[in-house]
């Protein structure tokens, strides 16, 4: 079966500190990567999302990046962090049966800036 | 991008049926209908898909009308443990390089004994 691993699961950091978040996946092959941010008390928004290896496409401009160095291995980042960088950060991986796509989420990583 | 819209909460007793609309009048024809539960500190957790009609697993039934500009999701005899948020998302594969996928806002569900 396959799992999907975040960490980590809570982060304490200061604005202007960089930042790593990594998210992976077992069980599955060339899997489709997604990260999500979800503020407090808010709906999911669409951060980034890789179809394979190195190929990262972003939603929405802000003040993040994402890589992917391996096929199971999604990676979020920042070089200087801002207040509103807080939140819960979901990853997501995705298999296909035709063009029906279902997505399976992560435990979350709880990113608090201060 | 098809918007999706939900009630904020509800409120429901042990035992009772639940039924949660989710709106998405501009849905695309390749997007399908998905429906989560989220616990707090969380991740969302799959319930159930569908494209059309009626689709009916072990723990939720999912109605999706000819037009497919709604979806209900049918909890059955909820209990105090399905007390969470549910998100409807809508979505499917483009041809283009963004990804066409929607969350709705989320609805409270709240069962009360």
């Amino acid at each position: 079966s396959q799992t999907i691993h975040q960490w980590p699961a809570t982060l304490v950091q200061p604005v202007g500190s960089p930042l790593s978040l990594e998210c992976t996946v077992e069980g599955t092959s060339n899997p489709n990567l997604y990260w999500y941010r979800q503020a407090a008390g808010r709906g999911l928004q669409l951060l980034f999302y890789s179809v394979g290896i190195g190929q990262i496409s972003s939603e929405v401009p802000q003040n993040l990046s994402a890589s992917r160095p391996q096929d199971r291995q999604f990676i979020l980042s920042s070089k200087k962090l801002l207040l509103s960088d807080s939140g819960f950060y979901l990853c997501a991986w995705s298999f296909y049966r035709g063009s029906q796509e279902t997505q399976y989420f992560g435990p979350g990583t709880r990113l608090l800036v201060l | 991008l098809a918007k999706t819209t939900q009630p904020i909460s509800m409120d429901s007793y042990e035992g009772q049926e639940v039924n949660i609309t989710c709106s998405h009048n501009n849905i695309a024809t390749n997007d399908y209908i998905t429906w989560y539960q989220q616990f707090p500190s969380q991740g969302p957790r799959f319930i159930i898909q569908g494209y059309k009609t009626k689709v009916t697993n072990e723990v939720a039934s999912l109605f999706i009308p000819a037009d497919r500009k709604s979806s209900t999701l049918s909890l059955p005899r909820v209990s105090l443990s399905d007390t969470a948020v549910y998100y409807c998302l809508v979505g499917g594969i483009s041809s283009g390089s963004a990804r066409q996928l929607t969350f709705g806002s989320g609805t409270q569900l709240t069962v009360l004994p």
